[in-house]
């Protein structure tokens, strides 16, 4: 039982580029979450997804895209990377909202 | 919405000696609370969590926590902290609710552990 999945562990990215982050679970779990970690800022929620086919913004959605392409996956894109995008993301994902989170283990992204 | 206020970014302390880290949070309704630690270069895990009933909370590795809805604190406590508590440890919140549930995270607690 593998819990969420995230690849690829670290990213480096030149400024205008493109990527996608993806992050599989196999839990049979409803709802999946994207955050963004910055030291002294704790976790803030990029977009969420309450069932398949549907999706949310979150606290900071402003650069990034999501999708929920079944209920295992939910992937991340960012379109056109900036510094201010450089960040550890996690996903994780939850059956329903008394139980907690079960997170990845998170992909570190620099963008220069 | 929710805003959650740890008070403390580090914490020192010695081996066996005890500790608590501090939560307060913010909310116009009803909320679940969670406490998550994260080890270096990892993920986050489950600590613990107050949902409904007893406000006193326990986690499996020794610590535990106390809802006091008063003064909307979920402080953590640990009576004799090990050398492998050293990490990071984030206090959350979510609305009472089914279905998703969006976590509120404070900012963390860095918790180091001296021999």
């Amino acid at each position: 039982n593998a819990g969420v999945t995230q690849t690829p562990k670290f990213q480096v990215l030149k400024t205008g580029q493109s990527m996608t982050l993806q992050c599989a679970q196999d839990m049979n779990h409803n709802s999946m979450y994207w955050y963004r970690q910055d030291p002294g800022m704790g976790l803030r929620l990029i977009y969420y997804s309450a069932s398949e086919g549907t999706t949310d913004k979150g606290e900071v959605p402003n650069g990034y895209n999501v999708s929920r392409l079944n209920k295992r996956e939910f992937s991340l894109r960012l379109e056109s990377a900036a510094p201010s995008q450089t960040s550890v993301y996690f996903c994780a994902s939850s059956l329903d909202g008394d139980y907690g989170y079960t997170f990845g283990s998170g992909t570190r992204l620099t963008v220069v | 919405a929710q805003s959650v206020t740890q008070l403390d970014s580090q914490v020192p302390v010695f081996e066996e000696a005890p500790v608590e880290l501090r939560c307060n949070y913010s909310s116009s309704v009803s909320v679940y609370l969670f406490w998550y630690v994260q080890y270096p270069n990892q993920g986050l895990q489950l600590l613990l969590k107050y949902l409904s009933g007893s406000t006193l909370v326990e986690s499996i590795n020794g610590f535990e926590a106390e809802f006091n809805k008063s003064q909307t604190s979920f402080h953590l406590r640990k009576p004799s902290v090990h050398i492998s508590d050293t990490a990071e440890y984030f206090c959350a919140v979510s609305e009472v609710g089914r279905g998703a549930q969006k976590l509120v995270f404070g900012q963390g607690t860095r918790l180091t552990i001296n021999p």
